[in-house]
């Protein structure tokens, strides 16, 4: 079992509507990433943080997500409100340092109705 | 921009080798990861190539050619669990070394 802690594991929730999900990285690791997952497809960044400071959000669509990381160790992904789109696996991932392998987590299933 | 191209299937038999390679091009490269993925399960780390060469890790091995942009996953002895995805992923190094992951490679080990 992966070591990065995310949960839900699964979500189902109607478009319009808020969702959040959290992850804890392996403890002592700096760099904490969230990824979006399609099926089929490989993982898409979404958001990196060193710390607590977000290194790269260029990819996050900012009117509706939204990543924190307040005290530089857990995170929590949050998108209001969701759309049929949003349907994918979100996956949490941690390093030591940003030039270190990532370590992922099992991700959240998200199901848009 | 950058472009990562992977084959999206192959099939092989269990206890035969296997080869999934791995183009790019990118700017800032700073490195290539393989990770393995199992339907519905995490994205596991497998081997990190910065240098041009082979890094040989038991049954996987994974190549390196900067110049021509490329790369491979070997895999000897195939096993049935060996039945996963397997994701390229390019560091860029002039991008906070973000990872951009190709679409992956479903690889299917008959018996």
């Amino acid at each position: 079992e992966a070591e990065v802690a995310q949960s839900p594991r699964y979500k189902i929730t109607e478009k319009s509507q808020a969702v959040a999900f959290w992850c804890d990285p392996i403890s002592g690791h700096a760099t904490l990433y969230w990824y979006r997952q399609i099926l089929g497809q490989g993982p898409e960044l979404l958001v990196q943080f060193q710390d607590e400071s977000v290194v790269d959000d260029s990819q996050l669509p900012k009117d509706r997500f939204s990543a924190e990381r307040l005290k530089g160790v857990d995170s929590t992904l949050k998108i209001q409100p969701a759309e049929l789109g949003d349907s994918a696996m979100y996956l949490c991932a941690s390093s030591v340092r940003d030039n270190q392998p990532q370590h992922f987590g099992d991700g959240t299933r998200l199901s848009i109705l | 921009g950058q472009n990562i191209d992977q084959p999206t299937e192959m099939t092989a038999t269990e206890g035969a080798i296997v080869q999934i390679n791995c183009t790019y091009q990118t700017s800032g490269f700073n490195g290539l990861f393989w990770y393995q993925q199992h339907a519905g399960e995490a994205p596991t780390f497998l081997s990190y190539n910065v240098l041009d060469g082979l890094e040989e890790k038991g049954r996987f091995s994974s190549f390196l050619s900067r110049s021509k942009g490329y790369s491979y996953l070997l895999l000897k002895e195939l096993q049935m669990k060996d039945s996963a995805s397997y994701l390229c992923a390019v560091k860029r190094g002039n991008a906070g070394n973000m990872l951009t992951f190709g679409g992956g490679t479903r690889l299917m080990v008959k018996p």
